[in-house]
């Protein structure tokens, strides 16, 4: 099983809304990660958990804010988001730091 | 340090034609290099990944890349395309115990039937 579950595919929300975005993996990765993705731009790193410990933010504003209850989820806390927010959000893991990412079909998120 | 340049944002090939997809990478260390394939709204997938043993990887659909260190390349070929090659192709660089996945920025391939 390679593969890594996110939820929901699809998120709307206003910028005084709070919401969850949802990542699961059981390939018993240690490194699990955040992406935001612009149109027609490479996906930029925002967080990295590993050993279930934060150990990279890439100076993303405190309206986001990462968790990781245990090895196999990791959740994104969304609250008073702008609209320059909107964007493909995806989830990855990997076995370790280097090694190759597997990526989540990403959740769509729509700020009005 | 790591960075990675791809060399045209678009690339359009006939169906059947080669398909080259070009990628330079920069890295202080002995890199770890991959190309992934991205459909529209969806993830990325992985295609193949170097990471120093053999320098002629072959991934999946039929798609291979060469790690040549004299030219610090990983380019990605193809040697007939197919229609259902067409999407965004992403080459990234990372080296051993180093999170971040450094990515390209990107190159559309089109397939001309």
């Amino acid at each position: 099983d390679t593969e890594v579950t996110q939820t929901p595919k699809h998120l709307v929300m206003g910028m005084t809304n709070k919401k969850s975005l949802k990542c699961e993996q059981h390939m018993g990765h240690r490194a699990m990660y955040w992406y935001k993705q612009k149109a027609k731009k490479p996906p930029e790193l925002m967080f990295v958990y590993s050993y279930e410990k934060l150990s990279i933010n890439e100076s993303v504003p405190s309206r986001f804010s990462p968790e990781c209850p245990n090895s196999s989820l990791l959740n994104l806390h969304l609250h008073a988001l702008q609209p320059e927010d909107s964007a493909l959000y995806l989830c990855a893991s990997s076995q370790q730091g280097g090694t190759e990412a597997f990526f989540g079909q990403g959740t769509r998120l729509t700020v009005v | 340090a790591q960075s990675v340049t791809q060399l045209g944002s678009h690339v359009s090939v006939s169906e059947g034609a080669l398909v080259l997809l070009r990628c330079n990478y920069s890295s202080s260390v002995p890199p770890y290099l991959f190309w992934y394939v991205q459909y529209p709204n969806q993830g990325l997938q992985l295609l193949l990944k170097y990471t120093s043993a053999a320098t002629l990887v072959k991934g999946i659909n039929g798609f291979e890349a060469e790690f040549k260190k004299s030219e610090t390349s990983f380019h990605l070929t193809k040697p007939s395309a197919h229609m259902s090659d067409a999407a965004e192709y992403f080459c990234a660089v990372s080296n051993f115990g180093n999170e971040k996945l450094t990515f390209g920025t990107g190159t559309r391939l089109t397939i001309i039937p």
